[in-house]
């Protein structure tokens, strides 16, 4: 099984719109962290936002939003007031402290490739 | 501050070729990483490295070595290059994360290497 799902392989929305990326995990750990990260079409990958697994709330980093519901594995990015300048990829990924190996790698999911429309 | 750089961008190899990717980092970070990405996935994890002279395998390392001489650097090695080797190639670094998810512990990225091989 998929350790990160993105069942969502591109969208179209229109600008000022606000947008909902889905992201699914798996794991047996506790301790784990979920990530989102944006690649524009020039192939930076660019950190957005975080959730730890013990954090109560929803991350937010200016428009951007986590909403993590723990009980259904789910960590879905929220974009409000779209902008042109979101249309590019994005992927999930899962840090795991125990599975993990100590690696403290990333597991990623395949990607949204989201586009905004005028 | 230059961040995390990545050595050389882009590269074409003929089949049994060898080469070395060079990352470097300038922010003190004890993990380093190398991953992979093809088109349509996410990107995958190929070796990693928790310190100055220390080197573990990722989910995909066959086919690569690696070698962390220096703390701030992480070089990827092709003995003998396959087309199945084609891929952009992400070295990425972050702070130790003393197993914690309470913090990001965000892993930076580099701007990628696009290696085809022939």
């Amino acid at each position: 099984a998929q350790k990160i799902t993105q069942t969502q392989p591109g969208m179209f929305v229109q600008e000022k719109e606000a947008v909902t990326l889905d992201c699914t995990y798996d794991t047996s750990d506790q301790s784990y962290g979920l990530f989102w990260y944006k690649q524009p079409s020039s192939g930076e990958m660019i950190f957005l936002i975080y959730q730890g697994s013990y954090d109560e709330q929803n991350a937010t980093e200016g428009r951007y939003s986590l909403n993590f519901q723990k009980a259904r594995k789910s960590a879905n990015l929220v974009i409000s007031a779209s902008q042109l300048g979101d249309s590019a990829m994005y992927f999930c990924a899962m840090r795991e402290v125990y599975s993990g190996g100590g690696a403290d790698g990333l597991t990623f999911g395949k990607g949204t490739h989201l586009i905004i429309q005028p | 501050n230059a961040g995390v750089t990545q050595t050389p961008k882009f590269r074409v190899l003929k089949t049994g070729q060898s080469m070395t990717l060079l990352c470097a980092q300038d922010m003190n970070h004890e993990y380093m990483y190398w991953y992979r990405q093809d088109p349509g996935m996410g990107l995958r994890l190929i070796h990693y490295s928790v310190g100055e002279g220390t080197t573990a395998k990722g989910e995909v390392p066959d086919g690569y070595n690696v070698s962390r001489l220096k703390k701030q650097n992480f070089l990827l090695g092709l003995e003998s290059a396959a087309p199945s080797q084609t891929s952009v190639y992400f070295c990425a670094s972050s702070s130790y994360p003393g197993g914690s998810v309470r913090s990001s512990n965000t892993q930076y990225f580099g701007p990628g290497t696009r290696l085809t091989v022939l």
